[in-house]
């Protein structure tokens, strides 16, 4: 199984709600990340869990918080986010060990489409 | 970190190969070229990777050139489902990331 699952497909959500992002991989990898993407540009790195430790913050607003409960689950609360978050929301997993290896492969899920309206 | 540049667009007739280049004009010695592509509505899939030597995969082969500031993913034989947005990138192992380039819209032609 290569596959990075995520949920929900689309997300539709006010200024002031507070929301989450999900993404599962059941390939044992042991480092997980989430990018952004806005329409016709590529993926920008987010954040890198490494052994279900935040190894890299990209100097994310603090409105995007991620979890990870356990090696095969990432999560993204989302809260008092701004029309400017709009965007593609990929999760992606790689082989490891932990922290990310330059030879690595990275899986992607399909992503979560987010509108803040 | 690298600096990778990538056509916008090209198009190719089916069947036929397709050569899609890649400058990296700041590579470092270690860093990996990687290859992902990304169909309408889905996620980045992995193509190949290499660091100096040309590669071959099932899906194509991957040419760097010997100062490796510049690499050429080949698609043997293009078909319909091959169209899709291409993107460089290369694995800084100092920031520990990938960063992609910009993409190259490839539109293949019946």
């Amino acid at each position: 199984d290569t596959e990075v699952t995520q949920t929900p497909k689309h997300l539709v959500m006010g200024m002031t709600n507070k929301k989450s992002l999900k993404c599962e991989q059941h390939m044992g990898h042991r480092a997980m990340y989430w990018y952004k993407q806005k329409a016709k540009k590529p993926p920008e790195l987010m954040f890198v869990y490494s052994y279900e430790k935040l190894s890299i913050n990209e100097s994310v607003p603090s409105r995007f918080s991620p979890e990870c409960p356990n090696s095969s689950l990432l999560n993204l609360h989302l809260h008092a986010l701004q029309p400017e978050d709009s965007a593609l929301y990929l999760c992606a997993s790689s082989q490891g060990p932990g922290t990310p290896s330059p030879a690595d492969t990275q899986y992607f899920g399909p992503g979560t489409r987010l509108t803040v309206l | 970190d690298a600096k990778t540049t990538q056509p916008n667009s090209m198009e190719s007739n089916e069947e036929e190969p397709v050569h899609l280049p890649c400058n990296h004009s700041t590579i470092s010695g270690t860093d990996y070229i990687h290859w992902y592509r990304q169909l309408p509505s889905q996620g980045p899939e992995y193509v190949i990777h290499g660091l100096t030597s040309n590669v071959n995969n099932r899906m194509a082969s991957l040419a760097i050139a010997e100062d490796r500031k510049s690499s050429t993913l080949i698609l043997h034989r293009a078909t319909l489902r091959d169209a899709a947005v291409y993107y460089c990138s290369s694995f800084s192992g100092s920031a520990r990331q990938l960063t992609f380039g910009s993409g190259t819209q490839l539109t293949v032609l019946p």
